[in-house]
């Protein structure tokens, strides 16, 4: 298989901070990543494409200047919550299909917890 | 444009039964179809996953799918529940081009003693 982190696992700030979210692919490459958010008893809604070495693209209704996202490498895609506010507390997850032969699924980091106070 | 439609966000099955958790697509280009397992406060793990090979597909953990173009469904079952199998399942469609998934929106499966 493949393995994804995600750090931190959880995360308690104060309204108005930043808080910033890495995503790594341990032990494979990822062009692409994905990052999703998910809401208690709800599914997951993909927020961004992270695309290594350009821009993320956003789906439809969400703020690319309140979520940051820099593909920082082929291993590395961070996500950064701006000036967050109670409403921005959610589960984050980020996944990554591998760039190898018969791997057509994604690979899910274990998310993170963010709650802002 | 593809969408997945889960038919009940809630499933209790006694322990030792059937599990089936129904799932259909649509999709305008032949889809690759997943199974994806979600415990507390944890990412989404593979059970299995279609990609146009045999209908049939067998995961991880007694769990299979079949693949039924004419219905454009793909049904998650296990024979026998056991109390580890408490957790969210979501369908998930991807179609031949690009690596978006989209989600069904979960069914929680609860598993009596």
């Amino acid at each position: 298989g493949a393995v994804v982190s995600q750090h931190p696992s959880w995360v308690i700030c104060k309204s108005g901070t930043s808080v910033k979210i890495e995503c790594r692919s341990l032990d494979f490459q990822a062009t692409t990543m994905f990052w999703y958010r998910q809401f208690p008893k709800q599914s997951l809604m993909l927020m961004a494409t992270s695309n290594e070495g350009s821009k993320a693209t956003y789906e439809q209704g969400v703020e690319k200047d309140k979520f940051l996202i820099n593909h920082a490498s082929l291993t590395l895609s961070t996500l950064t919550v701006t000036s967050a506010h109670p409403e921005d507390s959610s589960f984050y997850i980020c996944s990554a299909p591998p760039q190898r032969e018969g791997y057509n699924e994604q690979f899910f980091g274990p998310g993170t917890r963010l709650t802002v106070l | 444009a593809q969408s997945v439609t889960q038919l009940g966000s809630h499933v209790s099955v006694s322990e030792g039964a059937l599990v089936l958790l129904r799932c259909n697509y649509s999709s305008s280009v032949p889809p690759y179809l997943f199974w994806y397992v979600q415990y507390p406060n944890q990412g989404l793990q593979l059970l299995l996953k279609y990609t146009s090979a045999a209908t049939l597909v067998k995961g991880i953990n007694g769990f299979e799918a079949e693949f039924k173009k004419s219905e454009t469904s793909f049904h998650l079952t296990k024979p026998s529940a056991h109390m580890s199998d408490a957790a969210e399942y979501f369908c998930a469609v991807k179609g031949a081009a690009g690596n978006k998934l989209t989600f069904g929106g979960g069914t929680r499966v609860l598993v009596k003693p």
